[in-house]
């Protein structure tokens, strides 16, 4: 079983449509969630980090389920410059160098 | 506020060439340090991670070598490249361990020939 698993998508949605990435995670001592978004051929830029109890930041919501150890992003209100690919990132556990980064979700929000 | 370079942007190498890409960071002090690699449809795989001067961590043996000759500086060398080395490189630093976010520099897109 990968580390952190990610449905590669692509997830086509047409704009103002809403759509939710999960991401399972295999290590039940993580404890530092992450989503970053890459648009192609760039660096991964940080979207949002996962906390316990979700949170949102705009159109984006995050939550962690940690009995079932998986992560979700919920985008409403899908806009073209939505269109990217979305990775999920787990940590090894508090004080770790290590992050685990899944291979991501692609997402294309359609006209 | 912090900014991450990397240099050079893409590199087009022969098999059995030498291999050095610089990464530096701006605007912080002791940040630890990453090297990723991104091959084509695939996550990010660490190579190496440094959380001090000279102090270099690697997670996978290959014939890569990293070095941290100064506090903000990154370097990532190769004696001979291999096909396999090809992908994408990202340079990552971090202002201390988990639970703190990384951030990315733009990446050296890497094509051994």
């Amino acid at each position: 079983r990968k580390e952190v698993e990610q449905d590669p998508g692509p997830f086509n949605v047409p704009e103002g449509a809403t759509v939710a990435f999960n991401c399972t995670y295999s290590n039940s001592a993580s404890q530092s969630f992450f989503w970053y978004r890459q648009d192609c051929r760039k660096e991964p830029k940080l979207l949002m980090s996962v906390y316990s109890s979700g949170n949102e930041d705009g159109r984006f919501t995050a939550q962690l389920n940690r009995a079932s150890q998986y992560i979700s992003l919920l985008i409403r209100d899908s806009k073209l410059s939505d269109s990217a690919t979305y990775l999920c990132v787990v940590s090894g556990g508090s004080g770790t160098y290590k992050y685990i980064f899944g291979t991501g979700t692609r997402l294309k929000v359609l006209a | 506020s912090q900014t991450i370079h990397q240099w050079p942007a893409t590199l087009v190498q022969p098999v059995g060439s030498p291999l050095s890409l610089e990464c530096t960071v701006e605007g912080t002090s002791n940040p630890n340090l990453y090297w990723y690699r991104q091959a084509a449809g695939r996550g990010l795989q660490l190579l190496f991670y440094s959380v001090g001067i000279g102090q270099i961590s690697s997670e996978v043996p290959q014939n890569l070598s990293a070095s941290r000759p100064q506090d903000r500086q990154f370097i990532l060398s190769s004696k001979k490249l291999l096909l396999s080395d090809s992908g994408f490189y990202l340079c990552a630093w971090s202002p201390g361990l988990a639970p703190l976010t990384q951030y990315f520099g733009p990446g050296t897109r890497l094509l051994v020939l």
